[in-house]
């Protein structure tokens, strides 16, 4: 099992441009999330999907679009980048839910730059 | 406002010694709180999930407790070595959805 793959590793991008940060995973999970990264503020919940055609907003989500058209691919959108965007990001599968808690599992990460 | 609280300094202990991390949360009152390990240049990787209902948990080396009058949970890790530097971050799911709020982590450093 591969687990969380994550497309591109890293990426430059102008200010205006528009990309998809890909992810996928194999472990048929339903739930799966995007996170940023930047120093000193930890994880930054972006969007999450609880399954496909399912999709629901987290913490810092403007400037992001979702979808959820298959269990294995969830990829994050930026639709007109800014600096701000400047970050690393994550995506995680998540095991769990039922009662039973979550544990999400990462992938590599994707690190982008916004000049 | 909620906040989930770590300690911002970086942590630096002698191998073979107990390390001993502190997550903090407020206006929260989550069922589940995790424990994840990670590496520079690398994404987090799960280690534990403790229960509101369980005090204490261990795995091998690892410890941790959940106080939920508190409000915080304890991470242990004993007879440390280098390879356990790294940052640990905590999280919580607050809602019971899948949409898991992570402290900013702290910086643990074992010296030889």
């Amino acid at each position: 099992n591969a687990g969380v793959t994550q497309t591109p590793k890293f990426q430059v991008l102008k200010t205006g441009q528009s990309m998809t940060l890909q992810c996928a995973q194999d472990m048929n999970h339903e739930y799966m999330s995007w996170y940023r990264q930047d120093p000193g503020m930890g994880l930054r919940l972006i969007h999450y999907s609880v399954g496909a055609g399912i999709t629901d907003q987290g913490e810092v989500p403007n400037g992001y679009n979702v979808s959820r058209s298959t269990t294995e691919d969830f990829p994050l959108r930026l639709l007109s980048a800014a600096p701000s965007q400047t970050s690393v990001y994550f995506c995680a599968s998540t095991r769990g839910g039922g009662g039973a808690g979550y544990e999400q599992y990462f992938g590599p990460g994707t690190r982008l730059t916004v000049t | 406002s909620q906040k989930i609280e770590q300690n911002s300094e970086a942590l630096n202990i002698q191998e073979g010694k107990t390390a001993t991390l502190t997550c903090n949360y407020t206006n929260y009152s989550p069922a589940y709180l995790q424990w994840y390990r990670q590496d520079p240049g690398r994404g987090p990787v799960f280690l534990l999930l403790i229960r509101e209902n369980e005090k204490e948990k261990r795995k091998e080396r690892l410890k941790v407790t959940f106080d939920t009058t508190l409000k915080q949970s304890l991470f242990h890790i004993t007879a440390s070595q280098p390879a356990d530097s790294a940052t640990y971050l905590c999280a919580l799911d607050p809602s019971g959805a899948p949409k898991i709020i992570f402290g900013s982590g702290t910086r643990l450093s074992i010296r030889p």
